[in-house]
């Protein structure tokens, strides 16, 4: 089955340390990799995306990610985070279901930036 | 960027009663899908709609649900009978471009 794998639930980090939260897909076909942030109690927005070309994607708010496909992760980072960065991150894929096309998210990361 | 819009931000319902939660997907695309989001957990697929017929359903979207295109433009989700555990955060989304919208706080009390 296509999955979206977060293995990290939480990740706590002192502010202007860098950060990493992983990302890890498993399909078999081409995909369309997302990441969104959640803020308490509020929607999802967008903070970047890969569909094709350029492997390093930068986003919103500092953020970027780099889909490896060898390696089938697309892991988000930033150098540096600041108090306002503590949120929820949700990995998502765009993938083919029989035939359709869906959406699939990770299970999240609540990201709490530490002053 | 374009946006998908969604009505109302929150709605407050009594337990049976029927909700109707609407979208306004991305002119002219074909698809869009509904997600729900129960507090605190993962966002789950409840149904794709393509081309005015359902595609894809999940086991969540069971017979008190329901989609439909009334008028061409906007898109609705409905539940008939509302349960407690219908309590969530209701996305709609553009699944070409993964815009989604700010969603619909359903609160059922």
């Amino acid at each position: 089955a296509q999955s979206v794998t977060q293995l990290d639930s939480q990740v706590p980090v002192f502010e202007e340390a860098p950060v990493e939260l992983r990302c890890n897909y498993s399909s078999s076909v081409s995909v369309y990799l997302f990441w969104y942030v959640q803020y308490p109690n509020q929607g999802l927005q967008l903070l970047l995306k890969y569909l094709s070309g350029s492997t390093l994607v930068k986003g919103i708010n500092g953020f970027e990610a780099e889909f490896n496909k060898s390696q089938t992760s697309f892991h988000l980072r930033k150098p540096s985070v600041h108090i306002s960065d503590t949120a929820e991150y949700f990995c998502a894929a765009l993938m083919n279901s029989g035939g359709y096309q869906k959406v699939t998210f990770g299970t999240g990361t609540k990201l709490q930036v530490i002053p | 960027e374009p946006e998908v819009t969604q009505t109302p931000s929150h709605q407050v319902t009594q337990m049976g009663q029927e909700v109707i939660l609407r979208c306004v997907p991305i002119s002219n695309h074909l698809y869009f899908y509904w997600y729900r989001q129960i507090l605190g957990q993962k966002v789950e697929f409840l149904v794709s709609f393509y081309n005015n017929e359902i595609s894809e359903k999940s086991e969540i979207f069971d017979d008190q649900f329901s989609v439909e295109r009334p008028d061409g433009s906007n898109f609705t989700l409905k539940i008939r009978s509302t349960k407690l555990e219908d309590s969530a955060m209701y996305f709609c989304a553009s699944p070409m471009t993964a815009f989604f919208g700010q969603g619909t706080r359903l609160t059922v009390v």
